[in-house]
């Protein structure tokens, strides 16, 4: 069975242009969710879907970014414009059930210079 | 406000020897806690688990104890082996709610 897949791995773009991630979950996982890790910090919570709806996105930083799960099969994050803040390591993560661990990506690196 | 603290940023361990690595949490709501851990280049993995009724959980070398009154966890990796060293995170959860995460703890298993 394949895990989740993130792409692309390391995405460097310049201040100001638009980036888009993409995350596909496991099959059959309902639920799917985006972290960020900013150097050395924690792994935040960005938000979360239950197949295309969203179900809690107060960890989104602001208005530049944009999640969607269209159909809840994969979904992408698109920054836009890109700020220098940005940069940092975004993993996707799915789970079947609410209450079960979910499985990570292995995540984007964005940087932007 | 970080409601998971990790405070040991790295810690260094010989091989065969116990690890130990320490967690804090302030938000009395959590019911649930996860460890993951997580190699370079990599997404992290769910180690072990706990829940707020216990006060341990045990999974052949790695336990989770919970101390709910000092909001206290830690998890014991024993006998610790090269494979082990990785970064660490703990990981708090209300309900069906989002992981909030701590900073993590860098293990590192000295031959």
């Amino acid at each position: 069975e394949a895990g989740v897949t993130q792409f692309p791995s390391h995405s460097v773009i310049e201040k100001g242009q638009t980036v888009t991630l993409r995350c596909d979950p496991i099959s059959g996982h309902d639920n799917l969710y985006w972290y960020r890790r900013v150097m050395g910090k924690e792994i935040k919570f960005l938000l979360h879907f239950v197949k295309e709806s969203k179900q809690d996105e107060s960890g989104m930083p602001n208005n530049r970014f944009l999640a969607e799960r269209t159909g809840g099969t994969y979904s992408t994050l698109k920054v836009q414009p890109a700020e220098l803040e940005d940069s940092g390591v975004y993993f996707c993560a799915s789970s079947q059930e609410l209450n079960t661990e979910a499985f990570f990506g292995q995540g984007t690196r964005l940087t932007v210079v | 406000d970080q409601q998971v603290k990790q405070n040991s940023p790295s810690l260094s361990v010989q091989e065969g020897r116990i690890s130990i690595l320490n967690c804090d949490y302030t938000n009395s709501m959590f019911d649930y806690f996860l460890w993951y851990k997580k190699y370079p280049a990599e997404g992290p993995t769910f180690l072990i688990s706990i829940s707020s009724i216990k006060d341990k959980n045990e999974d052949g070398r790695f336990t989770v104890f919970l101390n709910k009154s000092a909001k206290h966890l830690s998890l014991h990796i024993v006998p610790s082996q090269p494979g082990d060293s990785a970064v660490y995170f703990c990981a708090g959860r209300f309900g069906n709610e989002k992981l909030t995460f701590g900073t993590g703890t860098r293990l590192t298993i000295i031959p």
